[in-house]
């Protein structure tokens, strides 16, 4: 069983529709979780970052981590065809260097 | 302020030839990694460095080596590559500053098939 799972998609919604993306984790000990974005032949970027359970926004998107559940969410509002991208949970436990990275999940934005 | 510099940008070898991928920042950064990127597997640490001379294997360390002597560059050497190693390398790096590694920058990634 791999440390994170994503489901890698391909997820197509139509512009201005709200998104939703998941990831679980095995590893209790996970306490800084990440999403990163990442285009077409191009290096990842770092999207959101937080390292409690709750809620973090930022403009239209917001991450939703849920630590009792082992559940991590990021979610895009109004979603735009600029969207479209790759998005990779990351986790990290403290004192380590070791990201684990999801496997990603390809969303596509339609016009 | 170029950030993250990888080269080559493809490189196509042959089963058992040698080659390095260069990677260089310029941002003072102390923490360097490479990753591979394959289809279903995601991005897989192969060795990182958390300062000069300092370097540890991450997930896939093998066929791969590192070094780490000064802090802008970290070469990833393939020692003698095999069709298994057919993948896209990112190299990253952030301030490694506080308990964590910090955000990550990467470069935009080499592309390497072996035939």
């Amino acid at each position: 069983q791999k440390e994170v799972e994503q489901d890698p998609g391909p997820l197509s919604v139509p512009e201005g529709a709200i998104v939703s993306l998941n990831c679980t984790y095995s590893n209790s000990a996970f306490q800084y979780f990440m999403w990163y974005r990442q285009y077409s032949r191009k290096g990842p970027e770092l999207l959101m970052y937080t390292y409690s359970s709750g809620n973090k926004e930022d403009g239209r998107f917001t991450a939703q981590v849920d630590k009792s559940s082992k559940y991590i969410s990021l979610f895009i509002r109004d979603s735009q065809p600029s969207d479209s991208a790759t998005y990779l949970c990351a986790m990290i436990t403290s004192g380590t260097y070791k990201y684990i990275f999801g496997t990603g999940t390809r969303l596509k934005v339609l016009a | 302020n170029a950030g993250v510099t990888q080269t080559p940008k493809f490189q196509v070898l042959k089963t058992g030839q040698s080659m390095t991928l260069q990677c260089a920042q310029d941002m003072n950064h102390e923490y360097m990694s490479w990753y591979r990127q394959d289809p279903g597997m995601g991005l897989r640490l192969i060795h990182y460095s958390v300062g000069a001379g300092i370097t540890d294997q991450g997930e896939v360390p093998n066929g791969y080596n590192v070094s780490r002597s000064t802090t802008e560059d970290f070469p990833l050497r393939l020692l003698s590559a095999a069709p298994s190693q057919t993948s896209v390398y990112f190299c990253a790096s952030s301030h490694g500053q506080g308990p964590i590694a910090g955000e990550l920058f990467f470069g935009e990634g080499s592309r390497l098939t072996v035939l």
